[in-house]
């Protein structure tokens, strides 16, 4: 089946423009998470959307960045006025919702190559 | 606060024998630990996965060792091979409730012929 896919693979903006990065995440997985990749960095949590619950925004860097998810699906992360240091690759997750005490697996698409300029 | 520790950050192994990368974590109240491997231009896919009740879990030539009373897991990898060189990535998360994953920094693995 399809699996998590994003857009657009690559984005090039110039700094303070403001960037919307969208993720579709597999058909039927409730939890969703926005994570970001930077060089030599290990990958960074973002934000997280589990069902209608509110989201975990406790990984975002500042307020320039945003997230949201409509009707329990498609996600787009936007951030506002870029900065260089805005520049890594962000990938999006995916995962079916388990109950309690029982093991999970974050299906990760390819990602959004995004470089400020 | 980093609270999950990656080594090495790079790995040059000859085809055919073992790689190790090792990790470290903080909390004590993780109780997941997924390794994950990356090609480039790609994103990270779950490669093996172990709970600490367990100290060992072998799939294949992947070998999770997991040390509870050290906070330590490690990842083997037996009889490499070139198509094993990409980067890997341990991290550490909870099993109740779906949380996101805390990743190490990654180690580039390179298996030469």
């Amino acid at each position: 089946g399809a699996g998590v896919s994003q857009s657009p693979s690559n984005k090039v903006t110039e700094k303070g423009k403001d960037v919307e990065l969208r993720c579709d995440p597999i058909s039927g997985h409730t939890a969703l998470y926005w994570y970001r990749q930077s060089l030599g960095q290990g990958l960074e949590f973002l934000i997280y959307f589990q069902g209608n619950s509110a989201p975990d925004k406790s990984g975002l860097p500042s307020d320039r960045f945003s997230a949201e998810r409509t009707g329990g699906s498609v996600s787009t992360l936007t951030i506002q006025r870029t900065q260089q240091e805005d520049s890594a690759v962000y990938l999006c997750a995916s995962s079916l919702h388990h109950g309690r005490a029982s093991p999970y697996e974050q299906y990760f698409g390819p990602g959004t190559r995004l470089t400020v300029t | 606060q980093q609270q999950v520790k990656q080594s090495p950050q790079s790995l040059i192994v000859q085809k055919g024998g073992i790689s190790i990368i090792n990790c470290a974590y903080e909390n004590t109240a993780f109780d997941y630990f997924p390794w994950y491997q990356q090609f480039p231009g790609k994103g990270p896919a779950l490669l093996i996965a172990i709970r600490p009740d367990v100290s060992e879990k072998k799939e294949g030539r992947f070998t999770i060792s997991f040390n509870k009373s050290a906070k330590q897991f490690s990842l083997h990898i037996m009889d490499s091979q070139p198509g094993d060189s990409a980067t890997y990535f341990c991290a550490a998360s909870f099993v109740s409730g779906n949380t996101p994953l805390v990743f190490g920094k990654g180690t580039r693995l390179s298996v030469i012929a």
